[in-house]
């Protein structure tokens, strides 16, 4: 069975600029979770959804970062514009529903030059 | 509110030493516990976990405790090998909170022939 699937692994982009982030969850589960893991830190969530709902976004900079999950499958996180701040990796998680074990992708490192 | 603080490392063993991890955290109530690990490029995998005081998380030679009077959860195993070499991070899920995480920082894990 796959895993969780993210693209790009490695992304490098200018500030001020915008990024885009893919996940695939696994077949079948419900939830799905962002992630911000910074160099040397444990990963901090950033939104939650269930299905197509996001239920927990309240860490989410809302000025710049933006998320959809257009029909409870595959989602998308935007950045833009992306500073020097937000150089770090993206993780996506998934579980079966809310209260399941989360499965995570290999994420994403962005570096803003 | 809700904290884990874990040992810093890096930390490197020699084969078939001894390895502790020390674990702590804050929360109200009775929070689920967790040990994670990421081996190098792949996502973060559940190693073990408890979910109530005095439960005994066990999994591929590692072990935690859950400790409520020391509000510990430090990962034991007796005899490490190389392949046990990543990043391992201790993480607590609050009650009835819809299996939302606090991660520690990491501890990097080096075991040399």
């Amino acid at each position: 069975e796959a895993g969780v699937v993210q693209s790009p692994r490695y992304k490098i982009i200018e500030k001020k600029q915008p990024v885009a982030f893919w996940c695939n969850p696994i077949s079948g589960h419900n939830t799905l979770y962002w992630y911000l893991q910074n160099l040397g830190q444990g990963p901090e969530l950033l939104i939650r959804y269930e299905n197509e709902e996001a239920v927990d976004d309240s860490q989410l900079p809302k000025d710049r970062f933006s998320a959809e999950r257009l029909k409870g499958v595959d989602s998308t996180l935007k950045i833009q514009p992306a500073e020097l701040g937000d150089s770090a990796v993206y993780l996506c998680a998934s579980s079966l529903d809310r209260d399941d074990e989360q499965f995570f992708g290999p994420g994403t490192r962005l570096t803003v030059l | 509110g809700n904290s884990v603080t874990q040992m810093e490392g890096p930390v490197t063993l020699s084969e078939e030493a001894f390895l502790t991890i020390n674990c702590t955290y804050t929360a109200t109530g009775y929070p689920s516990l967790f040990w994670y690990v990421q081996y190098p490029g792949e996502g973060l995998q559940l190693l073990l976990k408890a979910t109530k005081a005095d439960d005994k998380g066990s999994n591929k030679g590692f072990e935690a405790t859950y400790r409520k009077e020391t509000t510990s959860f430090h990962l034991e195993k007796g005899s490490v090998q190389v392949s046990d070499s990543a990043v391992y991070f201790c993480a607590l899920s609050p009650e009835n909170t819809g299996n939302q995480f606090y991660f520690g920082t990491g501890t990097s894990l080096t075991v040399i022939p």
